[in-house]
């Protein structure tokens, strides 16, 4: 049973559109994160939620809305798609997001391409 | 605020030598460290964690790391490098509360056999 499911794995769009991916954790964890990774593995954290409350939101373009519609969700929508929005999209979950001890558990990432 | 840099993006060893990814941090409280890895196409897998308990940690595929607060490294050894070592390794430090937990930029372990 896979801890942190993301769907869909490859994702292949034009510019322009609207698409979304859909992130679920049954690790029972109360916090959620996305993180963008570039094509130089570089990791950064667009947003994250602790029980389905809004806590960090990076300077990410508004064309991306994160929704958590209870704490094992955490979905993000992409409005208005851009040749730089191409990069993998990690979930991640962690027991609770002010613990300093604990470890993030990763989903295995979507891969966004933007023609 | 915190930082962690990985002084080496790219190390490459024979199979069967030792490994070493460095790792420096910086955080204005006591932090906890993570070491994880990413092989091609997946996700991150956590390595090994240190939250302020034992210096010298061990992790899962014979890794292990030292915590040393006098020079704020922790840096990541293995002695014998296997051919399915190879993969990117992210430090990645942590110091509470609803803070973003900061990645390191990454080191490409490349094994040759």
């Amino acid at each position: 049973d896979t801890a942190v499911s993301q769907t869909p794995k490859y994702l292949v769009t034009q510019m322009g559109n609207d698409k979304s991916i859909k992130c679920e954790q049954n690790l029972g964890h109360d916090t959620m994160y996305w993180y963008k990774q570039d094509s130089k593995k570089f990791l950064k954290i667009m947003f994250s939620y602790n029980n389905k409350e809004l806590i960090i939101n990076e300077t990410v373009p508004n064309r991306f809305s994160p929704k958590s519609p209870d704490k094992a969700h955490l979905n993000l929508h992409i409005n208005s798609l851009e040749l730089g929005d191409s990069a993998v999209y990690f979930c991640a979950s962690s027991q609770d997001g002010q613990a300093r001890t604990g470890e993030l558990f990763f989903g295995e990432g979507s891969r966004l391409t933007v023609l | 605020a915190q930082s962690v840099t990985q002084l080496d993006s790219h190390v490459s060893v024979s199979e069967g030598t030792p490994v070493l990814l460095r790792c420096n941090y910086s955080s204005s409280y006591s932090p906890s460290l993570f070491w994880y890895v990413q092989h091609p196409n997946k996700g991150l897998q956590l390595l090994l964690k240190y939250t302020s308990a034992a210096t010298l940690v061990k992790g899962i595929n014979g890794f292990e790391a030292e915590f040393k607060k006098s020079e704020t490294s922790f840096h990541l050894t293995k002695p014998s490098a296997h051919m399915s070592d190879a993969a990117e390794y992210f430090c990645v430090v942590r110091a509470g509360g609803y803070q973003k937990v900061t990645f390191g930029t990454g080191t490409k372990l490349q094994v040759i056999p």
